[in-house]
C-alpha cells in the first residue's frame, strides 16, 4: 500500500505559466515533506520542504503548500521554465531523527517552450 | 563543497554473486542512507547510517546490508544477487543531528545483475 501518492504519472505546462505537482499521503504520522527534482542520470536534487507546522513555504520560483487536515502538498512552480523539465518526487518523515523518507512514484514534468 | 560521490557508476554482476557499493558523503555529513530505485517499485529506502550505528532499516531481506566507517564513509553489500536487484543504487547524505533534514543524493549506482 503506497503511504505517498502522486497520482499524475505526467504533466505538461507551457512556458511562463504555473506548474502544479501534487502528492497525497495516508500516514498521518508524516510531519515533515520533501520536494526533489530528478533528470536522468542523476540523482535526486533538493528541492524545498515543509514542516507540518507550517502551511505554505516559499523558495523564489517554488512554493508547497500543505493541507494537512485533506493530508495533500502542492508543489507550485512559478512561472515554469524549459529547465524545470524533470521528474519531481514528493517525499514523506515521520521519524525526528531518522533520514527515513518515503517517496511518491513521481511525476514527470515537461515545460513546453 | 564536493558532493555525495558513489563508486562505481556501473555495475554487471552475476546471478548469486555478490556486490559491494561504495558512498562518500558530503564532508560533515554523518548520516547516510540508501535506496533502491526501480521502475516498478521507485525509490525505497534501504537503511540508515549515523555515526557508524544503523538507525533506521527498510523493508529488505538480509542479503542488504551495509556499514558505515568513522569518515562517515559507507558501503552496502548485497549477496547472493537475484535478478530482481537489478537497479540504481542511491547514497544519500545529511548533517541530520536533531531533526530530520534534506538529504543530498549522489548520481548512484545502476546495478545489473545478468
Amino acid at each position: 500500500d503506497q503511504q505517498v501518492k502522486q497520482n499524475s504519472p505526467s504533466l505538461s505546462v507551457q512556458e511562463g505559466r504555473i506548474s502544479i505537482l501534487n502528492c497525497d499521503y495516508t500516514n498521518s504520522m508524516f510531519d515533515y515533506f520533501l520536494w526533489y527534482k530528478k533528470y536522468p542520470a542523476e540523482g535526486p536534487t533538493f528541492l524545498i520542504s515543509i514542516s507540518s507546522i507550517k502551511d505554505k513555504n516559499e523558495d523564489g520560483r517554488f512554493t508547497v503548500f500543505l493541507n494537512k487536515s485533506a493530508k495533500h502538498l502542492s508543489l507550485h512552480i512559478v512561472p515554469s521554465q524549459p529547465g524545470d523539465s524533470a521528474v519531481y518526487f514528493c517525499a514523506a518523515s515521520g521519524d525526528n531523527y531518522g533520514q527515513n523518507f518515503v517517496f511518491g512514484p513521481g511525476t514527470r514534468l515537461s515545460v513546453l517552450p | 563543497k564536493a558532493g555525495v560521490t558513489q563508486t562505481p557508476r556501473y555495475l554487471i554482476k552475476t546471478r548469486g554473486q555478490q556486490v559491494t557499493l561504495s558512498c562518500s558523503p558530503i564532508s560533515g555529513h554523518r548520516s547516510v542512507s540508501w535506496y533502491q530505485q526501480t521502475p516498478g517499485q521507485g525509490l525505497q529506502f534501504l537503511f540508515e547510517y549515523f555515526s557508524e550505528t544503523q538507525r533506521n532499516k527498510g523493508n529488505f531481506p538480509g542479503r542488504f546490508s551495509g556499514r558505515q566507517f568513522s569518515n562517515s564513509r559507507s558501503e552496502m553489500n548485497v549477496s547472493t544477487l537475484e535478478l530482481g536487484d537489478s537497479a540504481l543504487y542511491l547514497c544519500a547524505s545529511s548533517t541530520q543531528v536533531a531533526q530530520v533534514t534534506e538529504a543530498f543524493f549522489g548520481q548512484g549506482t545502476r546495478l545489473t545483475v545478468v
